[in-house]
């Protein structure tokens, strides 16, 4: 099935050094979608990637998907204490894959990331 | 934004129960839910697809007559752990999508998620 790997697992900081994310896949992806979820909370959305080689911009951080749209990477510039968590991108299959699988999200494994102040 | 209300929060509670946590959509419809366990610091493991009026559609290697899943609405869609034993201890979450949209596009909105600890 659909497998997305993410690197690093864990990720530690100083407060104001940039950290980057990145997720790839052996196939292409119809979108990848990004996840923040806070020690003890639930993941909460925060963008969604459609097209080949874009980029969005929230803040501090900046978002890319690849021009084979097969990885995608997430980069906070400048991180602060309240960016600590755990980032996941998650990519759904492409059309005519058909059933369930076209609406399911696979997870990446996630990386951790923890801001010393 | 879309909210997803997940309840409860906590159970705490002694082998051989049945457990049943609740997830709705408050603001929006959602033809689909799904159904994540999550592990410490370990990422989310989908174990079923809800779909309102319809039979789940569960992954592999996961037990449907151990987790029985009912969407009899469009906003609600409950998750059964029966007879829970200790292994079945975990974080569960929902997650549900709205309807509007480029199918395939639509974000997921999760639930605040329950921590199921089995004595």
């Amino acid at each position: 099935g659909q497998q997305v790997m993410q690197i690093p697992q864990y990720q530690h900081v100083q407060e104001g050094e940039d950290f980057t994310t990145y997720c790839n896949s052996s196939t292409t992806l119809s979108n990848i979608q990004w996840y923040k979820q806070r020690p003890g909370g639930h993941p909460v959305f925060l963008i969604q990637l459609v097209k080949s080689g874009e980029v969005k911009k929230q803040k501090r951080l900046t978002f890319q998907f690849g021009e084979a749209k097969k990885n995608s990477s997430l980069h906070i510039t400048a991180t602060q204490t309240t960016d600590v968590g755990t980032y996941f991108c998650a990519a759904r299959t492409g059309p005519g894959a058909g059933g369930t699988s076209y609406g399911k999200l696979t997870f990446g494994q996630g990386t951790i990331l923890t801001v010393h102040p | 934004g879309a909210v997803v209300s997940q309840h409860p929060s906590r159970v705490i509670c002694k082998s051989g129960t049945s457990v049943k946590i609740e997830c709705r959509s408050l603001d929006f419809q959602a033809t689909t839910m799904f159904w994540y366990r999550q592990f410490p610091k370990q990422s989310l493991m989908l174990m079923a697809t809800s779909n309102e009026g319809s039979k789940a559609t569960y992954e592999q290697g996961v037990e449907k007559d151990k987790f029985l899943i009912n969407h009899a609405s469009l906003t609600l869609s409950t998750l059964t752990v029966t007879s829970a034993h200790p292994e079945d201890s975990s974080f569960y979450i929902c997650s549900a999508r709205t309807t509007t949209g480029v199918i395939g596009n639509q974000p997921q909105h999760f639930g605040d998620g329950t921590r199921l600890s089995i004595l």
